[in-house]
C-alpha cells in the first residue's frame, strides 16, 4: 500500500521568511496530492491540492510542486505571517474507487515574530 | 466550500457505556464517509471507510463490535463507540468526500472516558 514520508517534523521560521515542508510517497499510481493544516484542537482544513498532471500550483503565498518522476511533492509558504503557525500534514491518494487518503506525519510549523 | 458537520464537540463519558458521534455534510452529499482517531501531536489514523447504504471497511487493529459505524443516508454517518474504556479516550474526527478529489473533515470530538 501507499506510504508517505513527511520532513521535517518541525520548522522554525521568522516571520516573513519562507517555509518548505517535503512529502515523498511510494505508490507511483497515486495521482492526487492534498495539503492541510490544523491548529491545535481544531479540524484539518485544505489549504491546497495538487493533481498528477499538473507539476505545479500556486494560490496566493501558498504553492505546491510535484515530481512525478522522484515521487515526491513539497509545500512552499512564501512571506510567512504568524496565523500560518499550525501542524500541516501532506497526503495522496489514487482517485479511482473509493481509495483512502494516506497521510504524512506531520509537520509543525512555528513563525517567530 | 463544502461543510462538515460533527456532533458533539466533546464528551464526557463513564468506562462502560456508550457514545455516538454523528458526522453530517451540510450541503453536499457525500457518497463516502471517512473517520479518523487522532492522540496528541500525532497524525491522523484512518479507523474505516463508511459507504452508504452498506457495511463499513474497517482498517486492520480496528475493532468492528467496538467502533460501530452506520451510513444510513448521503449527509449522515455516526460513530458508535461501545463500551468505552480509558485508552479510547481520543480525538475523533470524520470526513466527507465531495468530489473526486477534495475530501473536507468535521471539527472533530475530544471523547474523555473516565
Amino acid at each position: 500500500g501507499e506510504n508517505v514520508e513527511q520532513h521535517p517534523s518541525t520548522l522554525s521560521v521568522q516571520e516573513g521568511d519562507s517555509a518548505v515542508i517535503k512529502c515523498t510517497y511510494s505508490d507511483s499510481a497515486s495521482n492526487y496530492f492534498p495539503w492541510y493544516k490544523q491548529e491545535l484542537g481544531k479540524r484539518p482544513q485544505l489549504i491546497i491540492d495538487i493533481r498528477s498532471n499538473v507539476g505545479e500550483k500556486k494560490d496566493q503565498r501558498i504553492a505546491v510542486t510535484l515530481n512525478k518522476t522522484a515521487k515526491h511533492f513539497s509545500l512552499h509558504i512564501t512571506e510567512t505571517q504568524p496565523e500560518d503557525s499550525a501542524v500541516y500534514f501532506c497526503a495522496a491518494r489514487k482517485v479511482q474507487g473509493a481509495q483512502k487518503l494516506v497521510f504524512g506525519q506531520g509537520t509543525r510549523l512555528t513563525i517567530n515574530p | 466550500g463544502a461543510v462538515v458537520s460533527q456532533h458533539p464537540s466533546w464528551v464526557i463519558c463513564k468506562s462502560g457505556t456508550s457514545v455516538k458521534i454523528e458526522c453530517r455534510s451540510l450541503d453536499f452529499q457525500a457518497t463516502t464517509m471517512f473517520w479518523y482517531r487522532q492522540f496528541p501531536k500525532q497524525s491522523l489514523m484512518l479507523m474505516a471507510t463508511s459507504n452508504e447504504g452498506s457495511k463499513a471497511t474497517y482498517e486492520q487493529g480496528v475493532e468492528k463490535d467496538k467502533f460501530l459505524i452506520n451510513h444510513a443516508s448521503l449527509t449522515l454517518s455516526t460513530l458508535t463507540v461501545t463500551s468505552a474504556h480509558p485508552e479510547d479516550s481520543s480525538f475523533y474526527i470524520c470526513s466527507a468526500r465531495w468530489t473526486n478529489y477534495e475530501q473536507y473533515f468535521g471539527p472533530g470530538t475530544r471523547l474523555t472516558v473516565t
